[in-house]
Parts: structure tokens; sequence; C-alpha cells
């Protein structure tokens, strides 16, 4: 069964270093997102992604976040100066395109710690 | 100290009970919703959705209940296994183009054997 990968599972960093998390969709889907769920909390929507550019993006996902389809099938989140807050797990999803009812997959998730 | 955030809503059932976790939602403009469960240290998983023309939906050993006039959402869960314990959360879709979801804050359930 086609699933949405992501690496690296665990990625940890120092506060203002940048940080790239790369996520593979499934082949055939055309809507891309990112997510990403602080400790014990909620899972957040960051943004959405569609035909090479950003569809919608939360308040959350301000200057330091951007997103990129560089090749037919990586999709990456870049955060470029880490904050403490910044800590969470940053999920990954997916969707095929036929209609407004779609279910999205989900990755796996990259737990990202900024000391 | 105080952990701010990790209160989440506790369900505790014995295997074999059925479950019934509960989900207020807040857009009355949403127009699909759908139940994730979340296993510790793993992404949402799909279990079952549902449309806002439907009041009832069932799957295996699932039922969506939703109620638009009080914005309400539940799953059941028939015949509740251990291999159910996880977080569940519904999320749902205020429609318009990009169908981003608004997940609710989660329910904890524990099976016991």
């Amino acid at each position: 069964e086609p699933e949405v990968t992501q690496t690296p599972s665990h990625q940890v960093t120092q506060m203002g270093q940048e940080v790239i998390l790369r996520c593979v969709p499934i082949s055939n889907h055309l809507y891309f997102y990112w997510y990403r769920q602080i400790l014990g909390q909620k899972v957040e929507f960051l943004v959405s992604f569609y035909n090479n550019e950003i569809s919608e993006k939360s308040e959350i996902f301000d200057d330091q976040f951007s997103v990129e389809r560089p090749d037919g099938s990586n999709f990456t989140l870049k955060i470029r100066s880490t904050k403490l807050e910044d800590s969470a797990m940053y999920f990954c999803a997916s969707s095929d395109m036929r209609g407004p009812y779609n279910e999205q997959f989900f990755g796996p998730g990259t737990r990202l710690t900024v000391l | 100290g105080e952990s701010v955030g990790l209160h989440l809503p506790t369900l505790s059932v014995q295997e074999g009970d059925n479950s019934i976790i509960n989900c207020a939602y807040s857009n009355s403009a949403s127009d699909y919703f759908i139940w994730y469960k979340q296993e510790s240290g793993k992404g949402p998983q799909f279990i079952i959705d549902i449309r806002s023309n439907m009041d009832k939906r069932q799957g295996q050993r699932v039922t969506v209940l939703l109620n638009k006039t009080v914005k309400h959402l539940s799953l059941q869960i028939a015949a509740t296994q251990p291999g159910d314990s996880a977080v569940y959360f519904c999320a749902e879709n205020s429609g318009g183009s990009n169908y981003k979801l608004t997940f609710g804050k989660g329910t904890l359930l524990t099976v016991n054997p």
C-alpha cells in the first residue's frame, strides 16, 4: 500500500540553525501539506501546496518557513532560523485531488528538537 | 510543575466493551469530517469520514455520528480491542479549494485487557 514517507525521523538542532525536513508524498497525489504537533497538543495546519505554489498558510507559517517541491517526488519544509518553540513533530500529508472530500494521508512525522 | 497542554480527555474501557469518543466542532460551515487515530510516535491514521449531508456512517467496527444542530461528532468503536488504544482526533474541513484540516484536541483511549 502506498504511503507518505518522511526523513529524518528525528532532527536535533541548535537554536538559530536552518533545518530542512523532507517528505515523499504518495506518487499520484497532487496536494501536499505540512502540519505540526507540539508535544501533547493537537495537530495544527501549517501550509498547503498545489501546482508548485502555496495554496494556503496559517499564521504559524511566517517568513522563517518555506516549502519547496525540488523534483517530482520530494516535498520539503525549511525553517531558516529555528527557535526553541519550533520543537514539535512535523507531519507531511498528501491527498488526491478528486473532489472536495478527499482523505489526507499522513507520514510518520519528523521530531524536531531545538536546543 | 504544571504540564501545560498534556491534559487530554481520557477514556478507559475494558476489552470487548463499546467505546464512544466525542468531539465538538466550531465551524458551522464545515462540510467534511474525519476521525484519525494516532498511536504513540506515529502520524495520524485515517479511520472514517462523513460528509455534512449525512448523519451516520458505518465502517468496520466503527460508526461516526454527526449532529449538525449542536455541532457534535462522535466515534463509536464496537468490541474495543487493546490495539485500539491510541489518541483519537476529529478533524473538520471547512471546504473551499484548499482542504486544510482543523484538528480537535484529541481523546486518549486506553483499552484494558
